[in-house]
């Protein structure tokens, strides 16, 4: 069955450093999500790409934010510069048009 | 603002006995709804969605959920639990399917022997 595929599974890094969390979506999806879930607390939409660029994106993702899909599998956050409070599970997820959700296992980011 | 919330944090439940796991949702329309499941170390895995028509929908592992508009609700049920079902729940709605989702904050259910 196809999944959506993590990687790596715990990053942690320094304060200011910049991160990267790389995703490989369902090969023939067509939508590609990032939420994160801070320990405790709700899961939270980030973003969501369509057609190589973003289509929505919440209060949360901000200039040190940002998404790429740099080839035809891959699709990635980066935290530019990385502070305390963005210590958390990063979920990746994609979907065909107007279909459900599949989810990634997570990153869970730790920043020291 | 749009919320979706899980009345219960924890629920504890014996083996083979039935369930139901609550949530309520704020939105200016009906919503497209989900339940979803996560066990420790997994990602989020979908149970059953509600989208339109009958309201009482299937999902995998003999979950189902019934959509009532006039509360707002969209519980969660089992007949007979498993130990496997130990995991926890999370209710999510959406104004389209391929939009952002809201989530709740999460059921934790154990299942005692």
């Amino acid at each position: 069955e196809p999944e959506v595929t993590q990687t790596p599974s715990h990053q942690v890094t320094q304060m200011g450093q910049e991160v990267i969390l790389r995703c490989v979506p369902i090969s023939n999806h067509l939508y590609f999500y990032w939420y994160r879930q801070i320990l405790g607390q709700k899961v939270e939409f980030l973003v969501s790409f369509y057609n190589n660029e973003i289509s929505e994106k919440s209060e949360i993702f901000d200039d040190q934010f940002s998404v790429e899909r740099p080839d035809g599998s891959n699709f990635t956050l980066k935290i530019r510069s990385t502070k305390l409070e963005d210590s958390a599970m990063y979920f990746c997820a994609s979907s065909e048009q107007y279909n459900e959700q599949f989810f990634g296992p997570g990153t869970r980011l730790t920043v020291l | 603002a749009q919320s979706v919330t899980q009345p219960d944090i924890h629920i504890t439940v014996s083996e083979g006995a039935s369930l139901e796991l609550r949530c309520n949702y704020s939105y200016g329309a009906t919503p497209y709804l989900f339940w979803y499941v996560q066990s420790p170390g997994q990602g989020l895995q979908l149970l059953l969605k509600y989208f339109s028509g009958d309201t009482l929908v299937q999902g995998i592992k003999g979950f189902e959920a019934e959509f009532k508009r006039s509360q707002s609700s969209f519980n969660l049920r089992k007949p007979s639990v498993h130990w496997s079902d130990a995991a926890e729940y999370f209710c999510a709605a959406g104004n389209n399917a391929g939009n952002m989702l809201t989530f709740g904050g999460g059921t934790r259910l154990m299942v005692k022997p």
